[in-house]
């Protein structure tokens, strides 16, 4: 069976770091795109950024570059969001996704990220 | 960047009847003869559910009564009959090109 399987909920101070993961089951990443996406309380889906994890490449919305990076490991079929510096505006729930013909056809479950002192 | 316009912004549809949302992007998402504009549904609590991909291809396993049409700028999902279980929020989202930005999504509520 395909699946995400992302880490627990964080409860991080601002200005901290945190590093999500998101480990693929029933597929091997090298052969995918792996996105990641963004959701606040009560709010919309925001796309985050991709990673290609046959070769590193990645990408992230402009708005996120000075906050997000995007990091895989091959050997252990994972894919990574670390978020830097953080604050209260990052206070979400974070979604990893796999795409497939252009569409994010299987997702994690989601890990909650609390920012707060 | 493209913006993804959604509305309504929320709708209430009597069972089985049909509910209608468009989704209306700034410029262009076709891309070599595609159209890059997918739907996902998602439930409080739940990640989101992939339902149509390309504008009018059903993912495996998705009920018939979803359908989506559209090319170029305006896109549509319809639900028809509607369900109790249909009961969420709907996100169109363009992949012609990075960033793949979402809609603003539509809550549909069942009558």
């Amino acid at each position: 069976e395909v699946q995400l399987q992302q880490s627990g909920a964080e409860l991080v101070r601002p200005g901290a770091l945190v590093k999500l993961s998101c480990k693929a089951s029933g597929f091997n990443i090298k052969d995918y795109y792996l996105h990641w996406v963004k959701q606040r309380p009560e709010e919309g889906l925001e796309w985050i950024g991709w990673i290609d994890p046959e070769n590193g490449n990645s990408i992230c919305e402009p708005k996120f570059q000075d906050k997000a990076s995007i990091t895989a490991d091959t050997s252990s079929n994972t894919a990574y969001l670390q978020l830097s510096s953080l604050t209260s505006e990052d206070t979400a729930v974070y979604y990893c996704a796999r795409e497939v013909r252009r569409a994010m056809d299987c997702w994690g479950q989601g890990t909650s990220v609390t920012v707060s002192s | 960047d493209i913006v993804l316009t959604q509305s309504p912004a929320s709708l209430a549809v009597s069972l089985g009847q049909r509910a209608t949302i468009s989704c209306k992007a700034s410029q262009s998402v076709d891309y070599d003869g595609d159209s890059y504009m997918n739907w996902y549904q998602q439930k409080p609590g739940q990640p989101p559910k992939l339902l149509i991909y390309a504008a009018s291809n059903l993912k495996s396993g998705i009920p018939a009564r979803f359908s989506g049409s559209g090319s170029g700028t305006d896109f549509t999902l319809n639900i028809h009959p509607v369900e109790e279980e249909d009961a969420a929020t709907y996100y169109c989202q363009k992949s012609n090109e990075d960033p793949y930005t979402f809609g603003g999504g539509t809550k549909l509520e069942i009558k």
